[in-house]
């Protein structure tokens, strides 16, 4: 039972326009969501992340909006950059901060110059 | 390094070894987290630690897999009697928990295992 889900496993786009990636969960109780990054070889690394309470938060070129009547957070990664080119990771708990996360399955994000 | 650090990087065994995996956690990070990634899938949650609390052990995929934190901070997974379907990259996360954790996992590089 996938409770965070990223259905489009793949997204390209040109360099310095927007990317956008999609991330729906079934599971009413979470309430923080996070967003990761993650290189060939390496570990995640955190990137953004939104409280409930929330339904949106901007850092620099990333911005996440929550959207919690569709169950539905999307990253925006406006302009993108051949750098961006990795698999983002949706993630989701419950209880506030301090839980155990759970992931979706990531997409792979391809910013071709 | 100041980073979680995990042991071996790479681990290729024979089916019905065992295995155990080790993770240096970041220092004073309360929180410890195990999770696994098998081809093609996302991040699996295994099994998490905080601080003196008793372990959620609720990820862990069968009794073949343990996993201990020794003194609150260098955790060891074990998995005995791999199988082929154990082959993953088994991934440690450290945060600092408590009330002002912002809920961000720091990872290691992982451990790839595979089984043959």
């Amino acid at each position: 039972d996938q409770q965070v889900k990223q259905n489009s496993p793949s997204l390209s786009v040109q360099e310095g326009r927007i990317s956008i990636l999609n991330c729906d969960y079934t599971n009413s109780m979470f309430d923080y969501f996070l967003w990761y990054k993650k290189y060939p070889a390496e570990g995640p690394t955190f990137l953004i992340s939104i409280s409930s309470i929330k339904d949106k938060n901007e850092d620099g070129r990333f911005t996440v909006f929550l959207n919690k009547s569709a169950k539905h957070l999307s990253l925006h990664i406006v302009p993108s950059q051949p750098g961006d080119s990795a698999v983002y990771f949706c993630a989701a708990s419950r209880g506030g901060a301090n839980s155990k996360l759970t992931f979706g399955k990531g997409i792979t994000l391809s910013v071709r110059p | 390094g100041a980073g979680v650090s995990q042991s071996p990087s790479n681990k290729v065994t024979e089916k019905g070894k065992d295995v155990e995996l080790r993770c240096d956690p970041i220092s004073g990070h309360t929180a410890l987290y195990w999770y696994r990634q098998s081809l093609g899938q996302g991040l699996e949650f295994l099994i998490y630690f905080q601080g003196n609390s008793a372990p959620d052990k609720s990820g862990l995929p069968s009794d073949r897999f343990s996993a201990e934190r020794t003194g609150g901070s260098v955790s060891t997974l074990t998995i005995q009697r791999t199988q082929q379907e154990d082959s993953a990259v088994y991934l440690c996360a450290s945060s600092q928990g408590g009330p002002s954790n912002t809920g961000e996992l720091f990872f290691g590089e992982g451990s790839r295992l595979t089984v043959l």
